[in-house]
């Protein structure tokens, strides 16, 4: 069965402080993963997008890396915000017989405090 | 970017009446849109996947005659809730993908926040 597990739970940090989200999953064959970022009572938002040939990729701030060797994947979030609190959500999306279907985790909850 | 429209973003409604829910993609055409239903401190669950001109593919457990989807163009599809009932109360989101985009994965709408009374 494809899975993905999502650590921590929750996270709660002081603002200016780096953190880490991981992502653990069993799908496959696998297409491509994506890290969202979801702000209570709004959709997600697409921070990254890896395939499999690609082991890291930024936007601004956040930092996504990917070994699909072990399945696993990283949000590294550098000096953070207020605004960067939020649910964190990791979705793998399938290839081959799986293509078209993606698996989303439960998401890692964000807390930047002052 | 791309971006994808969802309308209303909060809708109150009375037990029993049904309700739609627009999804738009304003800048790209999407033949496949998915709609998605989300439980607080939960991630979105897949209800259904929307395919334009055809009948809508759902989720194992979920009532097609109970979440009506019609996706008439490329740039549009609808859930309706007939007959809502309070437990249907939940926030109803949908995703939409660029035609021949794969690797731009899919755009989200803002989701639509339902409450039966």
């Amino acid at each position: 069965k494809n899975q993905v597990e999502q650590s921590p739970q929750s996270l709660i940090i002081l603002e200016g402080k780096n953190c880490t989200l991981q992502c653990n999953y069993t799908v496959s064959p696998f297409s491509n993963l994506r890290w969202y970022k979801q702000d209570t009572g709004r959709g997600p938002v697409s921070l990254t997008i890896m395939t499999f040939s690609e082991n890291t990729k930024s936007n601004g701030r956040y930092t996504a890396t990917l070994d699909a060797d072990t399945k696993q994947s990283s949000l590294h979030i550098t000096a953070s915000q207020l605004s960067d609190s939020a649910s964190y959500i990791c979705v793998v999306s399938g290839g081959g017989t799986n293509a078209g279907k993606s698996t989303f985790g439960d998401g890692t909850t964000l807390t930047v405090k002052p | 970017g791309a971006v994808v429209s969802q309308h209303p973003s909060r809708v109150i409604c009375k037990s029993g009446t049904s309700v739609k829910i627009e999804c738009r993609s304003l800048d790209f055409q999407a033949t496949t849109m998915f709609w998605y239903r989300q439980f607080p401190k939960k991630s979105l669950m897949l209800m259904a996947t929307s395919n334009e001109g055809s009948k809508a593919t759902y989720e194992q457990g979920v009532e097609k005659d109970k979440f009506l989807i019609n996706h008439a163009s490329l740039t549009l599809s609808t859930l309706t809730v007939t007959s809502a009932h309070p437990e249907d109360s939940s926030f109803y989101i949908c995703s939409a993908r660029e035609q021949d985009s794969r690797a731009r994965g899919y755009t989200f709408g803002s989701g639509t926040r339902l409450t039966v009374v």
